[in-house]
């Protein structure tokens, strides 16, 4: 069990908006910065948002990340066949002193 | 760029140590710019942060792992290392170096599967 929470899965159409939540702790979220990683199947994890809402160069900007709070969220605008894997929320917990990822979030394109 | 590479055993036995190591480029893994980090994948499960070393030696561990992992570095070959003890079946996973630091883990290397099996 991770102390970060995602839902195990989303999915839509392509071209729709698809939103996947985080929920956190004032530990970790509360007090610290959000990154959210893209992972495709047979790839590597890539970095998709740091900083709760920054995407790294050649991050598309279709990507977008938010902070609340407790909680974060990732925004898939104008889904594409080719987003289609896992997606992960990450933050430093500083109770526990890791670095912890949620659970994830399987995202399929309908 | 910075590029990493995973090398290491991909068959061990249960009891006995897991090693790895990451070769790094394109950084010098003592020049403080990042935590050098160890991340897992079991089969079927999400990512588990295992731990990182920075570049004086200072290391940080999964605490349900710390008492099996050791992570170093080897400066003179620029690469750092995974060594965990007692495996069991539940330590079978991809496993993956990465960079860390404030703004997450940039960079990954493509991950090397072990399993652990007599």
């Amino acid at each position: 069990q991770s102390v970060l929470t995602q839902p195990p899965s989303a999915s839509g159409a392509p071209g729709q908006r698809v939103p996947i939540s985080c929920s956190g702790g004032d530990s970790n979220i509360g007090r610290n910065t959000v990154h959210w990683y893209q992972h495709l199947p047979g790839m590597a994890p890539k970095l998709l948002i740091y900083s709760n809402d920054q995407r790294p160069p050649g991050v598309p900007d279709r990507f977008s990340g938010a902070k609340s709070g407790t909680s974060a969220s990732l925004v898939i605008s104008g889904l594409r066949s080719e987003d289609e894997g896992d997606y992960y929320c990450a933050a430093w917990d500083a109770s526990l002193d890791v670095y912890v990822f949620a659970t994830g979030t399987k995202v399929t394109v309908l | 760029q910075v590029q990493l590479e995973e090398s290491g055993p991909g068959l061990v036995k249960p009891s006995k140590t897991l090693s790895l190591t990451c070769s790094v480029t394109g950084a010098s893994i003592d020049s403080g710019t990042y935590y050098w980090t160890w991340i897992r994948q079991p089969a079927g499960k999400g990512l588990e942060w295992i731990g990182h070393i920075y570049a004086s030696g200072k290391t940080n561990y999964h605490p349900s792992l710390k008492s099996r992992v050791t992570i170093s570095l080897d400066t003179s070959k620029n690469q750092f290392s995974l060594q965990m003890n007692s495996v069991t079946a539940a330590d079978t996973a991809v496993y993956y170096c990465a960079t860390y630091r404030g703004t997450g883990s940039d960079f990954w290397g493509p991950g090397t599967v072990v399993s652990v099996s007599s």
